[in-house]
């Protein structure tokens, strides 16, 4: 049984630039959501997808923005790249929209240079 | 201030210590209550949760919550050397609203 998968592992990119990350939620999830987790830090809530759409939000700006697929598989691009954007970039699997038993993948950590 | 607030620590403790983790918070709306696990570059792992105040026990893990005060609590009984991780405390207002991380505490037991 597959778990939360992420790709890429690491990535190093440059202010102003644009990052996609992506996510394949765990085998029989249908719920992503977006966390960003900076060194030291607890994860800070982006957003959740379920059912293709952005269903709550946290307070991150309009330069993050995502997608969720119909295989339930989500992306988080970030535009306009910040040196304040530098961290873990954590997906985390569900059920049915429920926040609770989260299911985290690896990460993406993101560096900006 | 923070709605969620946890010690960083670094706490270090000997193996077969009884560790205790905290965090206090200030929203009374917060009706669900987690503990996560996380290892040196990997992703958060669900312990435990718990919804009432009062205590709930799996293995060697109990989770405590005390509603009237804001507090809840990780105790670790047996300490053992892999148990070294960061453990966040989560907390949600509901099954189905965001929830807030702590910062972690960074607990390291040694053999």
């Amino acid at each position: 049984d597959a778990g939360v998968t992420q790709s890429p592992t690491h990535l190093i990119k440059t202010r102003g630039q644009q990052v996609t990350l992506r996510c394949s939620p765990k085998s029989g999830h249908d719920t992503v959501s977006w966390y960003q987790q900076a060194l030291g830090q607890g994860p800070q809530f982006i957003f959740q997808y379920y059912e293709e759409e952005e269903r709550q939000r946290g307070n991150f700006p309009d330069r993050f923005s995502g997608h969720q697929f119909p295989n339930y598989s989500s992306e988080l691009n970030v535009n306009a790249l910040l040196l304040g954007d530098s961290a873990l970039y954590l997906c985390a699997s569900t059920v049915s929209g429920v926040q609770l038993e989260q299911y985290f993948g690896p990460g993406t950590r993101l560096t900006v240079t | 201030q923070k709605e969620v607030e946890q010690d960083p620590g670094p706490l270090s403790v000997p193996e077969g210590a009884i560790v205790s983790l905290n965090c206090t918070y200030s929203n009374s709306a917060f009706q669900y209550f987690m503990w996560y696990r996380q290892y040196s570059r990997k992703g958060p792992e669900l312990l435990m949760y718990t919804y009432s105040s009062g205590n709930k026990e799996d293995g060697r893990f109990t989770a405590q919550v005390d509603k009237s005060s804001k507090y809840i609590s990780l105790f670790i009984r047996d300490s053992q050397p892999s148990d070294s991780a960061t453990y966040l405390c989560a907390l949600s207002s509901g099954g189905y609203q965001k929830v807030t991380f702590g910062t972690g505490t960074k607990l390291q037991v040694i053999p």
